[in-house]
């Protein structure tokens, strides 16, 4: 089955404590991207990466990093996360092509607090 | 800067059609998409134009005019499962980017 799956699900953490949010996918996308979202705001990117070892700042990538060492993975690093960091997180992936290109594929999500 | 501006929320009845209307603007366009968002769940996709014109899918249909920076969203046949959060989004910034609007909550009422 196509997916993207992302771990944790849940996290609580506490201020300072470094915690990466693996995302992976099985569709061969070379397009990956990270979203957080909160209430009224809807879904805004942090990072986004065209392909292996090319990555871009989002709207929000403060406090964020990436990396993008194989095609099929895309972690998220919080290096010193802080309460304003508590959010839900979506990975996504999308194909290539002009059709491919508008349709993302997002993983179930990871729920993270930030004490 | 860019946004997309779209209702917060709708309400209809069963069995009856709904428009969510969508308007943007942004830096740069390339297609204009719509995704589906239940309480906890991950958006899933349910349409896109990348040119002027109705787009049809199912009980669903998308709408874009470029001219005028707006799309809407159509779902007919309204069934109670259709209660969730719509979102349209934009691929913007040479088509790396994409911006989503803040949702549309949709209650369909028995």
């Amino acid at each position: 089955e196509a997916q993207v799956t992302q771990n944790p699900r849940y996290l609580i953490t506490v201020t300072g404590k470094k915690l990466t949010v693996t995302c992976s996918q099985n569709m061969n996308h070379e397009y990956m991207s990270w979203y957080r979202q909160d209430p009224g705001l809807g879904l805004r990117q942090i990072y986004y990466s065209m392909n292996v070892e090319v990555t871009d700042k989002g709207d929000v990538p403060e406090g964020y990093k990436v990396s993008r060492k194989e095609k099929r993975n895309f972690p998220l690093i919080l290096e010193s996360p802080s309460p304003n960091q508590t959010s839900l997180y979506f990975c996504a992936s999308r194909g290539q092509g002009s059709s491919g290109a508008n349709v993302l594929t997002f993983g179930a999500g990871s729920r993270l607090t930030v004490l | 800067g860019q946004s997309l501006e779209q209702p917060s929320e709708v309400t209809a009845v069963e069995g009856a059609i709904v428009q969510i209307n969508c308007t943007y603007q942004t830096s740069g366009f390339y297609g204009l998409s719509w995704y589906q968002q239940h309480d906890g769940g991950a958006p899933t996709f349910l349409s896109y134009n990348a040119l002027d014109g109705l787009e049809e899918t199912g009980r669903f249909s998308s709408f874009l005019s470029r001219s005028d920076s707006y799309g809407y969203l159509l779902l007919q046949e309204l069934q109670m499962k259709d209660s969730a959060s719509y979102f349209c989004a934009v691929r913007a910034e040479g088509g790396f980017k994409t911006i989503f609007g803040a949702g549309t909550r949709l209650f369909v009422k028995a």
